[in-house]
């Protein structure tokens, strides 16, 4: 089975902090994504990336970095958290050629910036 | 421009109901049609993958299909754990994700 992990299911943090989201695949996939959820709005793409060191920015990508040195390990950062930065965070990765193959999800970080 | 919208955006069954969730969508080249199920507060779960028009997949009550505008997600005799919020994705140059049915299945 797929198993995509997230380092914390949720998460608190104060306006200002550096903030650090973690993901990890375990099926060698190339392409890694991060996606915010929030009500209404539906799943937006933060950054995906294609390979190790390799990134795309997404739908909303400001306020937003990504790191990805090792193939299975995708982060996200959060560089100054801001109270409209508190949602629901997804990681996912799929095999390589984007759209042909299905994403796998992990179960998600929940932050809030208070 | 590819989009896709989901209909309905909610739906009530009674348990052992039968029904359909629509998809339709437009896409400029069409790589994958993927449907998950999302649980309140857990990231989407994959369900089913298509690809050709006239292709169907199946797993326990649920059926998708696929048409060259539309595909359904076909529900059997539903359970109250079928209850959840089904996503259509779209794959083409760029993933495209539906807003979502949330389905309600009462006992």
């Amino acid at each position: 089975d797929v198993k995509v992990t997230q380092s914390s299911r949720y998460l608190v943090k104060r306006t200002g902090e550096k903030v650090f989201l973690e993901c990890v695949q375990d099926m060698d996939h190339e392409n890694m994504f991060w996606y915010r959820q929030d009500p209404g709005l539906g799943l937006r793409l933060i950054y995906f990336s294609y390979d190790v060191k390799m990134k795309e920015k997404g739908d909303i990508p400001e306020g937003y970095s990504v790191s990805r040195e090792k193939k299975e390990r995708f982060s996200l950062i959060l560089e100054s958290a801001s109270t409209n930065q508190t949602s629901m965070y997804l990681c996912a990765s799929s095999f390589a050629l984007a759209g042909s193959y299905e994403q796998y999800f992990g179960p998600g970080t929940r932050l809030t910036v208070t | 421009e590819d989009q896709v919208t989901q209909s309905p955006e909610a739906l009530r069954l009674q348990e052992g109901e039968s029904s359909s969730l629509n998809c339709s969508y437009t896409v400029s080249g069409l790589r994958g049609l993927f449907w998950y199920r999302q649980d309140p507060g857990k990231g989407p779960e994959f369900l089913f993958t298509l690809y050709s028009a006239g292709e169907e997949k199946e797993k326990e009550r649920l059926k998708a299909t696929l048409t060259k505008k539309e595909s359904f997600l076909h529900i059997t005799a539903p359970k109250p754990e079928d209850s959840a919020t089904y996503l259509c994705v779209l794959g083409g140059f760029k993933t495209i994700f539906g807003a979502g049915t949330r389905l309600f299945v009462k006992a």
